[in-house]
């Protein structure tokens, strides 16, 4: 079967440095995407990877390793805004999403 | 307006009760979605319409019936649900055959079954 992993819940301090994990088993790949959803909020777009690497956005990176079937999100200097669920999704070989079920993530004064 | 909006935010409907939402994007993409969202689970996806035609709907209840009437239009119709349907219901569309295919979603109607 499709499966995503990502811990259920992690807490970090503000202005620190977190790593959200995310391993994958699915029928293909085309593409891992990693959304950011507020409490009561859409989902909204973060990154996209489809190569091996790391990719840089700002303060958020995204990493993948297709042949280790991992990704991870690294969120640098963080806010209070950051606070959110983090969601892990991959793209199949039918280019439909399959969804983790998310990370939510405590930002500590 | 811009972006995917629904209407209506929220809904409280009784199991009898027959009631639609509503989804409506602003980006000129070919393909929307549905999606249930459940505390902590996974997003499930219900329906796709991809250039106007169902292409998925992975066993979803009959009790839902989705209408894709043109490429910015989506409807969820509910009749006889139960009160384990209530969840967040989030509408998304995209482009296909673009670089990414990134999702973009509703802000979602909470739907309170009682």
């Amino acid at each position: 079967g499709q499966n995503i992993d990502q811990p259920t819940e992690m807490t970090a301090t503000e202005g620190a440095i977190v790593q959200i994990n995310c391993t994958y088993q699915t029928s293909g790949f085309n593409g891992l995407f990693w959304y950011q959803q507020h409490a009561g909020e859409a989902p909204t777009f973060l990154s996209y990877n489809v190569l091996d690497g790391l990719e840089e956005k700002g303060r958020f990176s995204s990493f993948l390793s297709r042949s280790k079937g991992y990704s991870y999100l690294l969120l640098k200097e963080l806010q209070m805004k950051d606070s959110a669920s983090y969601l892990c999704a991959v793209q199949d070989s039918n280019y439909q999403l399959i969804w983790g079920a998310g990370t939510k993530l405590i930002i500590k004064p | 307006e811009t972006g995917v909006t629904q209407t209506p935010r929220h809904l409280v409907m009784g199991m009898t009760n027959k009631k639609s939402l509503k989804c409506e994007q602003h980006l000129g993409h070919n393909a929307m979605y549905w999606y249930k969202q459940s505390a902590k689970k996974p997003l499930e996806l219900m329906f796709v319409y991809s250039l106007e035609e169902r292409v998925e709907n992975n066993s979803v209840p009959s009790r839902f019936s989705p209408e894709c009437p043109n490429s910015s239009h989506l409807f969820l119709h509910l009749h006889t649900l139960q009160p384990e349907d209530s969840a967040l219901y989030l509408c998304a569309s995209s482009q296909v055959y673009g670089e990414s295919n990134e999702q973009f979603f509703g802000p979602g109607t909470r739907l309170t079954v009682l």
